[in-house]
Formats: C-alpha cells, sequence, structure tokens
C-alpha cells in the first residue's frame, strides 16, 4: 500500500542533545512538508519542499533543519532540542496540484526531552 | 491575519447527531478541510469542499458556505470510534493550509 512511514515513532532524547526524524513515503507525492503538534493545538508547519524547493516558513526557529535528499525521503533536525520542542512531528505529502491538493500524514514522532 | 475558528469541545450521544462548526478568515480561498484525529494519531483525511453547498461520504457530510466564511462536517449515527479531535483547514492563496486548533469530541453511551 502507498503510504507515509515516520521514524522513530516515538523518540526520547536528552536536552541539547541533537536528534534527526525521518520520513518516507511510496506516493510518489512531489511535496512533503514537516509539521510540530502540541497537545490540543493545531498542526505547525515548520518546512515544505516542493520537489527540491525548500521552503522555511518565517517563524521556525533555527534550531530546526531540514534535508530532502531524493524525492522519498525527508530529514528533520533538532540541533539542540529544549524542553519546549517536545510534541508530535508530523510528515506529511501531497500531490502538489494547487487547488485540490490533499495532505497525506504519517504515523507521527513523538519527540520527549529530558 | 489568517484565523480558524471552532469549538474546543462537544459531547453528544452514541446513535445521535452533530455538527461542528467552523469560521475562516484567509487571504484568498481554495477550498476546506477536514480532519480527523484520535488522540496520539496522526491527522486522517475527511473530506474537502470547494464550492458551495454539501457533500455527503456515508455518515459524514461536510457544508461550505463561501460567502459567509463557514463550513460545518455532520456526523450521523454516532459511533464510540467517533471520538476523536476534528480540525478544519483552509487552503488560502498560496496554496498554505490554515488549521483550527481542532474539536474534541466526546461520545457518550
Amino acid at each position: 500500500d502507498a503510504m507515509v512511514i515516520q521514524n522513530p515513532r516515538y523518540q526520547v532524547t536528552q536536552f541539547g542533545k541533537p536528534v534527526t526524524l525521518s520520513c518516507s513515503q511510496t506516493l510518489n507525492h512531489n511535496v512533503m512538508y514537516w509539521y510540530q503538534q502540541k497537545s490540543s493545538q493545531a498542526p505547525k508547519l515548520l518546512f515544505h519542499y516542493y520537489d527540491k524547493d525548500f521552503n522555511n516558513e518565517a517563524d521556525t526557529p533555527d534550531n530546526f533543519q531540514s534535508r530532502r535528499p531524493n524525492t522519498s525521503f525527508c530529514f528533520l533536525d533538532i540541533r539542540s532540542p529544549g524542553l519546549g520542542d517536545a510534541a508530535m512531528y508530523l510528515c506529511a505529502t501531497s500531490f502538489g496540484g494547487g487547488s485540490t491538493d490533499t495532505q497525506y500524514f504519517g504515523p507521527g514522532t513523538r519527540l520527549t526531552v529530558l | 491575519g489568517q484565523n480558524i475558528d471552532q469549538p474546543t469541545e462537544m459531547t453528544a450521544t452514541e446513535g445521535a447527531i452533530v455538527q461542528i462548526n467552523c469560521t475562516y478568515q484567509t487571504s484568498g480561498f481554495n477550498g476546506l478541510f477536514w480532519y480527523q484525529q484520535h488522540a496520539g494519531e496522526a491527522p486522517t483525511f475527511l473530506s474537502y469542499n470547494v464550492l458551495d453547498g454539501l457533500e455527503e461520504k456515508g455518515r459524514f457530510s461536510s457544508f461550505l458556505s463561501r460567502s459567509k466564511g463557514y463550513s460545518y462536517l455532520l456526523l450521523k449515527e454516532l459511533q464510540m470510534k467517533d471520538s476523536a479531535s476534528y480540525l478544519c483547514a483552509a487552503l488560502d492563496s498560496n496554496y498554505q493550509l490554515i488549521w483550527g486548533a481542532g474539536t474534541k469530541l466526546i461520545i457518550k453511551p
């Protein structure tokens, strides 16, 4: 089945220790997104890629970086996680066709910062 | 600014009908999405409206009024598994999704 896969599902890291979250997709979609979602809040867009064109949201902290080495994979790097970065990180993909562009989500990675 | 408003929490009874409202203000508009999100899980796509009117999909229906900046999600014959958060999201003129914080729906037997 075509899908969006995130690894790991649960990640525990120490304050200040870099962590990388991964996402892969078999949908052959052009666009990939990284969201941060805290409890009872709306998902917050961090980055998105249209193919290899990188788009950084204006209020995404410098502590967060992303890489998309090829169409199928995308990574989220958190250089120095703080307690406030504990959240669910959601990867999503879409075809990129504009007005009917439904986003499909992976299962998410829940990050705990100790 | 861009804004999505939806109630924080609603309670309904198993077997009943519930309507979750959403109002939006965006820079341009390219459609309105509803997603379902169970606790600790990722959002799953429910519906998309871009034209005025009602779209029915089984027990779930979604309505849009572009002139009023208003949508609702109607859930019929509620089941316990429908207990979840329901997120409204509008696609703006740059095809960016503007998300609401979600409505937590509690179903009681």
